[in-house]
């Protein structure tokens, strides 16, 4: 089972908006509504930013929404702020024999 | 205050066996799913195994089939991972993680501060 596939790094600068794509088959991304993201800072557990596709648990800003679309789920990030440099991954329940849950290989974003 | 705290990490010979514990505090964690997840250095986030909230359940990652037995201990309120055969590949932080709803919506909602295995001869 390859991971979810995701860009190694995108950057943006304070205020823009940035966009980072996870794609995946039919058998995970594709097939189920069951997404999520997590934001992570070095040598920091993950933090789930959200879940079920597009939700935010209580206290994420709403600067972060999340949408699928076929195989391929985005995570965009506006009005970026300094404190939003991190790594994400994506996350989605596999129907593969191997595992339950696929995770993406990790975004690093940069803020300029 | 709701949390999760693992220890067991540390430096095993490769063949060699581990057993990582995760400690809750703050929620009952029969009540809900729980799984453990690693993180190689420098490398991105990996499923390892899971338990269902109910009937407890066990869900593993083939990479680890045969080797890694998940386990719970609703008395203590703890989470186990047997790590037995351990590879130099076995090498990460484990984080314990616990899910906001059960399979097959595996949202980790709450993470330890993970635990470092190393696995070296």
């Amino acid at each position: 089972q390859s991971a979810l596939t995701q860009p190694a790094s995108v950057s943006g600068s304070p205020g823009q908006s940035i966009t980072i794509s996870c794609t995946g088959t039919a058998g995970d991304v594709g097939g189920y509504n069951f997404v999520s993201w997590y934001q992570q800072y070095p040598g920091k557990a993950p933090k789930l930013m959200i879940y079920d596709v597009s939700n935010r648990p209580s206290g994420v800003s709403n600067r972060f929404s999340a949408s699928k679309s076929g195989n391929t789920a985005s995570l965009t990030i506006s009005g970026l702020q300094a404190e939003d440099e991190a790594d994400y991954y994506c996350s989605s329940y596999t129907s593969s024999s191997t595992l339950d849950v696929v995770f993406g290989g990790g975004t690093k974003l940069t803020v300029l | 205050e709701v949390q999760v705290l693992e220890s067991g990490g540390g430096l095993v010979q490769p063949g060699g066996s581990l057993r990582l514990s995760c400690a809750a505090s703050g929620f009952t964690i029969s009540n809900y799913a729980m799984s453990w997840v690693l993180q190689a250095p420098g490398k991105g986030l990996e499923w390892v195994s899971g338990v269902g909230s109910s009937g407890g359940y066990t869900y593993n990652a083939d990479s680890v089939k045969g080797r890694f037995t998940i386990s719970r201990d609703d008395s203590k309120n703890t989470l186990y991972l047997q790590m037995n055969s351990l590879r130099v590949e076995d090498t990460a932080v484990y984080y314990c993680a616990k899910s906001k709803a059960g399979r097959p919506r595996w949202y980790f909602d709450l993470w330890g501060r993970g635990t470092l295995v190393t696995v070296s001869s």
